[in-house]
């Protein structure tokens, strides 16, 4: 089947304009987690969404940055008025079940490239 | 001090070699801990788990967990150029280390 997609692949824009970032889970997974990765660095915890639960916002930089996810299905990632140090791979990542083990399966990520 | 740290690196080595990928953690209520492997522009895949302390074997991969010392271990025996790639460690499932670069050469 299908696995996790993201779009768009790559994302140029200029500093101070607001960006979208679009993930699409695997079907019936109910989680679903937002990372940052900067060149060379790990993985950094953004947002996590688990069903109608309340999400977990707590690794949000910022309040520039938002997410919202529609039942279980898609995502979108936002970031107003974008900075510099906001270039970097975000990635989209779902599971089956929340639970401390929980295998997620990464999209591709979307690289963002602020001028 | 961050949850989980991991070495960097990059680590280099030849073919054949026998890689050691660590990671230390500080939380003691972790009881999961995952590999996930990231080549070159694209997301992690899940590698192994193990589930508290003890060693797990998968093929040429064994990860181990010392969790009176808050450390864990992936090597990798017989590494071939094809595990040139990032490794992460990760707990608890949103916890991930920075990754080691790792590069095999032939």
């Amino acid at each position: 089947g299908a696995g996790v997609s993201q779009s768009p692949s790559n994302k140029v824009t200029e500093k101070g304009k607001d960006v979208e970032l679009r993930c699409d889970p695997i079907s019936g997974h109910t989680a679903l987690y937002w990372y940052r990765q900067r060149l060379g660095q790990g993985l950094e915890f953004l947002i996590y969404f688990q069903g109608n639960s309340a999400p977990d916002k707590s690794g949000l930089p910022s309040d520039r940055f938002s997410a919202e996810r529609t039942g279980e299905s898609v995502s979108t990632l936002t970031i107003q008025r974008t900075q510099q140090e906001d270039s970097a791979v975000y990635l989209c990542a779902s599971s089956q079940l929340p639970s401390s083990y929980n295998e997620q399966f990464f999209g591709p990520g979307t690289r963002l490239t602020v001028l | 001090q961050k949850e989980v740290e991991q070495d960097p690196g990059p680590l280099s080595v030849p073919e054949g070699a026998i890689v050691s990928l660590n990671c230390t953690y500080s939380n003691s209520a972790f009881q999961y801990f995952m590999w996930y492997r990231q080549y070159s522009r694209k997301g992690p895949e899940l590698l192994m788990y193990t589930y508290s302390s003890g060693n797990k074997e998968d093929g040429r991969f064994t990860a181990q967990v010392d969790k009176s010392s808050k450390y864990i271990s992936l090597f990798i025996r017989d590494s071939q150029p094809s595990d040139s790639a990032t490794y992460l460690c990760a707990m608890r499932g949103m916890r991930f280390g920075a990754g080691t670069r790792l590069t095999v050469k032939p």
